[in-house]
Parts: structure tokens; sequence; C-alpha cells
């Protein structure tokens, strides 16, 4: 089946702008997580919906970045008076449940450049 | 605090032969998962394989197998027979029981398949 899609694949915007970022996950799945992965670093965790609550936000670095998925599927990040150091490949991933054995699938990311 | 520390920046090996990448872990819980992506340079984490804390026998998939030493907090990946397409950035991540939704990861090995 299909995997888990992400888009757009780049975006390129200006400091100070607002940009969302889309995740369509695994049909079926009711866990999602987002993820940032800076140059040369190991993905970082920023949150984790189980059906439409974001259940641990706690990776979110400011009140900046927001996250939804108002039907328990598709989910949004939002990025509100986008920094520099915002620019990262964020990569979405999904899951069956959540739980502890449950193997978590990742889209393709986004490449998201802040000038 | 959980963490992963892959000591290898990047490895070499050549074609056909078998490459061991390194992986260690640090832990409180005692019920925790350990999972190997592979990233290539399109950007996408593949899920390789998983190892459960309690699971007496190392996990195997394929050409990829797990040497886990619970002891030593050790979680290597082995690949056999490598191949030039398993040129590619490889990731170590663990999951533990508190904060079982979140994935750390590794800063991740890069492996190159000589021919």
């Amino acid at each position: 089946g299909a995997g888990v899609s992400q888009t757009p694949s780049n975006k390129v915007t200006e400091k100070g702008k607002y940009v969302e970022l889309r995740c369509d996950p695994i049909s079926g799945h009711t866990a999602l997580y987002w993820y940032r992965q800076s140059l040369g670093q190991g993905p970082e965790f920023l949150i984790y919906f189980q059906g439409t609550g974001a259940a641990d936000d706690s990776g979110l670095p400011n009140d900046r970045f927001f996250a939804v998925r108002p039907e328990g599927s598709v989910s949004t990040l939002k990025i509100q008076r986008t920094e520099r150091g915002d620019s990262a490949v964020y990569l979405c991933a999904s899951s069956f449940q959540g739980d502890i054995t449950d193997t978590q699938y990742f889209g393709p990311g986004t490449r998201l450049t802040v000038l | 605090a959980q963490k992963i520390t892959q000591t290898q920046p990047g490895m070499f090996v050549q074609e056909k032969e078998a490459v061991t990448l390194d992986c260690t872990y640090d832990t409180s819980d005692q019920s925790y998962g350990l999972f190997w992506y592979k990233q290539p340079s399109s950007g996408e984490m593949i899920f390789l394989i998983y190892q459960g804390s309690y699971d007496e026998q190392n996990a195997t998939e394929g050409r990829y197998s797990l040497n886990f030493q619970k002891a030593r907090k050790s979680a290597n990946l082995v690949i056999s027979a490598s191949q030039l397409g398993d040129s590619a950035m490889y990731f170590c991540a663990m999951r533990g029981w508190r904060g079982y939704n979140k994935l750390i990861f590794g800063a991740g090995t890069r492996l190159a398949v000589h021919p």
C-alpha cells in the first residue's frame, strides 16, 4: 500500500514568514510523529499524535511551532515567524498504534530553507 | 535520560563483504526497543530491523542482523554480502518505556560500499 507522503518536498521561505508542512500517514495508522533533522544529525522528536490529539508535544522548540491533526489522519505542522535556524528537513512518521514495539514508518521529508 | 551513541562517522566496505556498524545505548528503562534505519541520499528513512529488550535471540531480516549484547548495552548492525545499494547513512534508534512514543536517534554512520 501507499507509504507516508509529505508535501511539499521542498519549501523556501523568507525569515519572518509563516509556513505549513503537510503529512499524510499510512492508512489505518493511528499514531503520527513529527521529527526535525538538521544537517549531519539524526532526527529529533517534535510531537506525537494519537488519533486527533497531541499526546506529547515536548519536542516542539518554542511556541512558534504548532501541529494539528483534526480528523485523525492528515497532519499539518505550522511554523510562524520563521527563523534561519528553522532550516532543516522535517520528517513525518506513522505507526499502527504507537506502543513500544511499533515500527515507525517515515515519509520522504520536507526540506525547509529559511532565507 | 536515554541516549544513542554511534562512534563511526564513516565506514568503507568492499562489495560482497560483511560490515558491522556500532551502536551503544543508555537507558534506565527495563523495557525498550532498538531500531535501525537506513537513509539513502534521497532522504527517506527506511526501517531495517527491530530488537526488543526482552528478546532472547538476535533479530535477523534478510542480510541484516542485530548483534544485541544487553549487558554491554550495544546493538550493532551487521550487513552481510554488502551491495552497492547499501551505500547510505545508517541510524540506530531506541524507544524506552518512558517516553515510548518517541524515537531517540544516534548521529548516524555513513557507509560507502566499494566495487
